[in-house]
């Protein structure tokens, strides 16, 4: 099956700054890649995604970019703020029975210090 | 709001006991998600339903969890002889093209 890995397991950024997620997946069939913030308590929502045939997307401080021949993808946060702090996941999938059954990477812990 | 609605929000119960969840999509929608998260971890896939059929089951779901969509539009999630290693969130999603998106989800406590 699927694994995706994800690093770092945390990150601690000055208000301002970038920061970088990014994930490796095993499954070369995997052609859907979403990313999902979960606030502390929360549930996770989708924050962005990326379909295997475009290698990046951007939608205002938060891009995405997919390299298929690596099996990686990367979620990039511009000029983050405290309210970006949150875990974030990525995930990898593809077409099992009608749907797209994601495999979740572990999260990394976003902290952005004021 | 995501359209989503999950009862309990929480539950305690005993080790033993069974437990059942639901999920009630706000709309209707023919895709339906079953996922438990542990701390420290992603959401991990347990079972989907298009519409009252379900279509794929994680290995995950031992025996003793059993899900139903009876009517195409809420869901059940039942685990029956709950163990300490249940302990988690179960979290419903629906999915809209290759998009889901979650409920609030029920935190389970097996003491």
């Amino acid at each position: 099956g699927e694994n995706v890995e994800q690093h770092p397991s945390t990150l601690s950024v000055q208000e301002g700054d970038s920061a970088v997620i990014k994930c490796t997946y095993s499954d070369s069939a995997s052609n859907y890649f979403p990313w999902y913030k979960q606030e502390l308590g929360k549930r996770p929502q989708l924050i962005i995604d990326i379909r295997s045939n475009v290698g990046e997307k951007k939608d205002q401080r938060i891009a995405v970019t997919l390299n298929k021949t690596a099996k990686h993808f990367s979620l990039h946060i511009t000029e983050t703020q405290p309210e970006d702090s949150a875990v974030y996941f990525c995930a990898a999938s593809k077409a099992s029975g009608g749907s797209y059954i994601p495999t979740f990477g572990r999260g990394t812990s976003l902290i952005v210090h004021p | 709001d995501t359209g989503v609605s999950q009862d309990p929000r929480h539950k305690i119960t005993k080790r033993g006991q069974n437990v059942t969840f639901r999920c009630d999509p706000i709309s209707e929608h023919n895709r339906l998600y079953w996922y438990r998260q542990t701390l420290g971890q992603g959401p991990e896939f347990l079972t989907y339903f298009q519409n009252e059929a379900q279509l794929e089951k994680s290995r995950l779901l031992s025996d003793r969890f059993s899900a139903e969509r009876p009517k195409g539009s809420f869901s059940t999630l039942e685990i029956q002889r709950t163990e300490q290693g249940d302990s988690a969130m179960y979290l419903c999603a629906f999915g809209e093209n290759n998009e889901q998106f979650f409920g609030p989800g029920t935190r389970l406590t097996v003491l």
